[in-house]
């Protein structure tokens, strides 16, 4: 069965640092995807970023980076030099059944709760 | 904006009553998904429809059911309501199994 690990539960932070948000993740299967998603205090799940198991490029995006490691199952986020408004729940999520195609659901993490402080 | 519709945003009701939940996918997105995040539980995934049929089911209770409708529309039935039942609901939709999902803004759910 698939499970998503992200043993941090709380980060806090003061504005322009750097912050990365782990995860590690479990599956059987050879070909999946993972997900991170940012929600806000205003309560919306807001998507971020997807990446599948054959890609292992890691990507910059403005502030935000991602770090996917296949060899220890593990998919990072890296905000760079962090503000106010990242201050949010963080969840990576893992999404397999390439063969079952339409019934892959997404497994969530629990979740990181980031506080960025002026 | 995600284009996912949820309604309503909020719901207070009572133990024992029953409730529907209503959401309206992306334009052109088959595949609904349901998903409860409770502050113990995080995020569970409850059923997924796609194109009107069942596709698969996790922890949904018995007392909980869903319908996904000709015009793509969704509805999760919470019947016989407890306390527990008290969270936040989600729909997502998503054009293919491999494309992100996309949530609604989620129904807030308080059973006094």
């Amino acid at each position: 069965a698939q499970k998503v690990t992200q043993a941090q539960t709380e980060i806090s932070v003061v504005e322009k640092e750097d912050v990365t948000l782990d995860c590690v993740y479990e599956t059987r299967d050879t070909t999946y995807y993972l997900f991170w998603y940012k929600q806000p205090p205003s309560g919306e799940l807001v998507f971020l970023i997807r990446r599948n198991s054959f890609d292992e490029q890691n990507e910059i995006s403005g502030r935000y980076s991602w770090n996917f490691q296949k060899s220890t199952s593990s998919f990072n986020f890296t905000i760079t030099a962090s503000q106010v408004v990242d201050s949010a729940v963080y969840f990576c999520a893992l999404s397999e059944g390439f063969f079952t195609g339409a019934n892959s659901k997404l497994t969530f993490g629990k979740g990181i709760t980031l506080s960025v402080r002026p | 904006d995600s284009g996912v519709t949820q309604t309503p945003k909020h719901l207070i009701t009572a133990t024992g009553q029953r409730v529907t939940l209503r959401c309206s996918p992306r334009s052109g997105d088959l595949s609904v998904y349901w998903y409860q995040q409770s502050l113990d539980q995080g995020l569970q995934f409850l059923i997924h429809y796609y194109n009107g049929e069942e596709r698969a089911k996790g922890n949904i209770l018995e007392r909980f059911s869903a319908q996904q409708f000709p015009d793509l529309h969704s509805e999760l039935n919470l019947s016989s309501l407890e306390l527990g039942d008290s969270a936040l609901y989600f729909c997502a939709s998503r054009s293919s199994y491999n494309s992100p999902l996309h949530f609604g803004n989620g129904t807030r759910l308080t059973v006094t």
